[in-house]
């Protein structure tokens, strides 16, 4: 079976810019949830998507946004990019949108700003 | 809020010793479901173990085992016998059942394990 997919791996963007990554979820699973990364803020909950709906934001400012498509594959969007958004974003899925299932990382996206 | 708290940022130890890692967590809910994750240098996250909140028994799934106290909120997890490949950074995690929680899973500030041969 899959796992988490996410694209691209890497990705270099300078200030200003706008970014797309991308997420495709083990199959059947229709829960897909992102989380940031970076050294001094640790992983953060980012946004939350089940049956193509957001069902939960973390506490990020609206130039961070989502979506999910019917098929559950889910893309998240960061425009006006900053230096401080240089992190790996992660992508999980779950099978069901019952917080006790255990969530399935992908490898990530290491972004870049210069 | 919910708030997961690791105090111990890095541990060494050589192969074959046990390694115990400490997890405090602070919670409202009466209900809520505990994880512990391992972070390679590859960057994945790999779940390990999950307990809920109203199953306070320990268990053991080969070389891991981990100590759930609810009266102290402290989710402990322990390597036994650890080896090299057992190097990385682990994660304890915390997940609410509200509704309005939805999957949202709150991190601790991982543990840095080396495991010198």
């Amino acid at each position: 079976k899959a796992g988490v997919t996410q694209t691209p791996r890497y990705l270099i963007k300078t200030r200003g810019q706008q970014v797309t990554l991308s997420c495709s979820p083990i199959s059947g699973h229709r829960s897909v949830s992102w989380y940031q990364q970076t050294p001094g803020q640790g992983l953060q909950f980012l946004f939350e998507y089940f049956s193509e709906t957001q069902r939960n934001k973390g506490n990020f400012p609206g130039r961070f946004s989502g979506r999910q498509f019917s098929n559950s594959r889910s893309e998240m969007n960061v425009s006006t990019l900053e230096l401080g958004d240089s992190a790996l974003y992660l992508c999980a899925s779950s099978l069901a949108g019952d917080s006790n299932q255990p969530q399935h990382f992908g490898d990530g996206t290491r972004l870049s700003i210069l | 809020a919910q708030k997961v708290t690791q105090a111990q940022t890095e541990i060494s130890v050589v192969e074959k010793e046990d390694v115990t890692l400490d997890c405090v967590y602070e919670t409202r809910d009466t209900t809520y479901y505990l994880f512990w994750y391992k972070q390679p240098p590859s960057g994945e996250l790999v779940f390990l173990i999950r307990r809920n909140s109203f199953d306070e028994q320990n268990e053991i799934s080969g070389r891991y085992s981990w100590n759930f106290q609810k009266s102290t909120s402290s989710f402990n997890f322990t390597i036994t016998a650890s080896q090299v490949v057992d190097s990385a950074v682990y994660f304890c995690a915390l997940s609410e059942a509200s509704k309005a929680a939805g999957n949202k899973l709150t991190f601790g500030g991982g543990t840095r394990v080396l495991v010198k041969p």
